[in-house]
């Protein structure tokens, strides 16, 4: 079955670094998701991505991050100068329109 | 503001019995629902999907979806240790490919 696949699986950072989280999602989805979720707590939309270009951001998506598909397959999220509240599960998504498949997450540590 | 809400149990029920799942939103315009499966620091598993009201049955799992209650329900058979998780439910909103609106997800135990 076709999976959505996240590297790394677990990342440590100092507060106050860049950090690049990568995804590849299924082929054939056109729309692509980032959400998180902090221990304990909701899963959380942060941002979604058609075409090339962000369709929806959320309130917590501030100038802090970024995302991009560089190249046909991958898609990533960038967070810029790292602070202790990011620390999160950080999943991706992709949807062809029947269901949206997740990523097994990477696991952000900020310290 | 586009909620999603569900207890958050835990929901505990014998091995083998029917566990009944809830889930409540709040904005009439929403299309779909999902219920997800979380196991403890793994990523959301997609059990079922509903976009119309009534019930779906997929296996020992049975969705329901009640527009005009803003309700939606999932229904496990047989339950078995195995199904013991957080299962979130969660909307898709205003059509389309839009985001998805996660309720903060009920802890199921199923004892043996």
């Amino acid at each position: 079955e076709p999976e959505v696949t996240q590297t790394p699986s677990h990342q440590v950072t100092q507060m106050g670094q860049e950090v690049i989280l990568r995804c590849v999602p299924i082929s054939n989805h056109l729309y692509f998701y980032w959400y998180r979720q902090i221990l304990g707590q909701k899963v959380e939309f942060l941002v979604s991505f058609y075409n090339n270009e962000i369709s929806e951001k959320s309130e917590i998506f501030d100038d802090q991050f970024s995302v991009e598909r560089p190249d046909g397959s991958n898609f990533t999220l960038k967070i810029r100068s790292t602070k202790l509240e990011d620390s999160a599960m950080y999943f991706c998504a992709s949807t062809r329109g029947d269901g949206y498949t997740f990523g097994s997450g990477t696991r952000l540590t900020v310290v | 503001q586009k909620e999603v809400e569900q207890n958050s149990g835990p929901l505990s029920v014998p091995e083998g019995a029917i566990a009944s799942l809830n889930c409540t939103y709040s904005d009439r315009g929403s299309q779909s629902f999902f219920w997800y499966r979380q196991y403890s620091g793994k990523s959301p598993e997609l059990i079922m999907s509903i976009y119309s009201n009534g019930d779906k049955e997929d296996g020992r799992f049975t969705a329901q979806l009640n527009k005009a209650s803003q309700y939606v329900s999932l229904l496990i058979r047989d339950s078995q240790p195995s199904d013991s998780a957080t299962y979130l439910c969660a909307g898709s909103f205003s059509g389309g490919y839009n985001k998805l609106i996660f309720g903060a997800g009920t802890r199921l135990a199923v004892h043996p």
